[in-house]
């Protein structure tokens, strides 16, 4: 079966300071991969998502940025953390057009 | 453009019926889910419909109607473990993107 996981689960960083969430998936090969971002009390915003290695597509300008090195590992980061940059960042995978599975998440506040 | 909507909160009794609705506008329509996510918590798939009509799925169901816009989710037999929020996703199929409501937050009371 599949599995996915993130690491760290919280994080509390200062502004200014850089960021760096990993995701990894198991069971899989080939998966898109999808980081989305969830403000309190606000839907899920997509933020970034790869459908191979090394290719990335970014939903919204910011100062964020996304990389696949590895076929199951997808990554999040950050030069410099902004008060905005503060939520619950998830990463998902998919089959191709298939539902999404998503995992457990961080919860990032920037102080 | 693209638009989900749903109700912001719903409150049920345990043991009753809830219907939590979804209407959507989006600019391609290539399927429907919905998501559970307890507070705190990453979101667990629930259900998907592509076609009109219902889907059951032990004590849920999800129905579309996509000439109208319209899905909704039914829970029965509500019990407490079920006071989360319930998302409705839209993939837009000329982008294959999902487009998430808000979602509804369900609080269910002995």
């Amino acid at each position: 079966s599949q599995t996915i996981h993130q690491w760290p689960a919280t994080l509390v960083q200062p502004v200014g300071s850089p960021l760096s969430l990993e995701c990894t998936v198991e069971g899989t090969s080939n998966p898109n991969l999808y980081w989305y971002r969830q403000a309190a009390g606000r839907g899920l915003q997509l933020l970034f998502y790869s459908v191979g290695i090394g290719q990335i597509s970014s939903e919204v300008p910011q100062n964020l940025s996304a990389s696949r090195p590895q076929d199951r590992q997808f990554i999040l980061s950050s030069k410099k953390l902004l008060l905005s940059d503060s939520g619950f960042y998830l990463c998902a995978w998919s089959a191709e057009s298939y539902e999404q599975y998503f995992g457990p998440g961080t919860r990032l506040t920037v102080t | 453009g693209q638009n989900i909507d749903q109700p912001t909160e719903m409150t049920a009794t345990e043991g009753a019926i809830v219907q939590i609705n979804c209407t959507y506008q989006t600019s391609g329509f290539n399927g429907l889910f919905w998501y559970q996510q307890h507070a705190g918590e990453a979101p667990t798939f629930l259900s998907y419909n592509v076609l009109d009509g219902l889907e059951e799925k032990g004590r849920f169901s999800s129905f579309l109607s996509r000439s109208k816009g319209y899905s909704y989710l039914l829970l029965k037999e509500l019990q407490m473990k079920d006071s989360a929020s319930y998302l409705c996703a839209v993939r837009d199929s000329n982008t294959d993107k999902l487009i998430f409501g808000t979602g509804t937050r369900l609080q269910v009371f002995p």
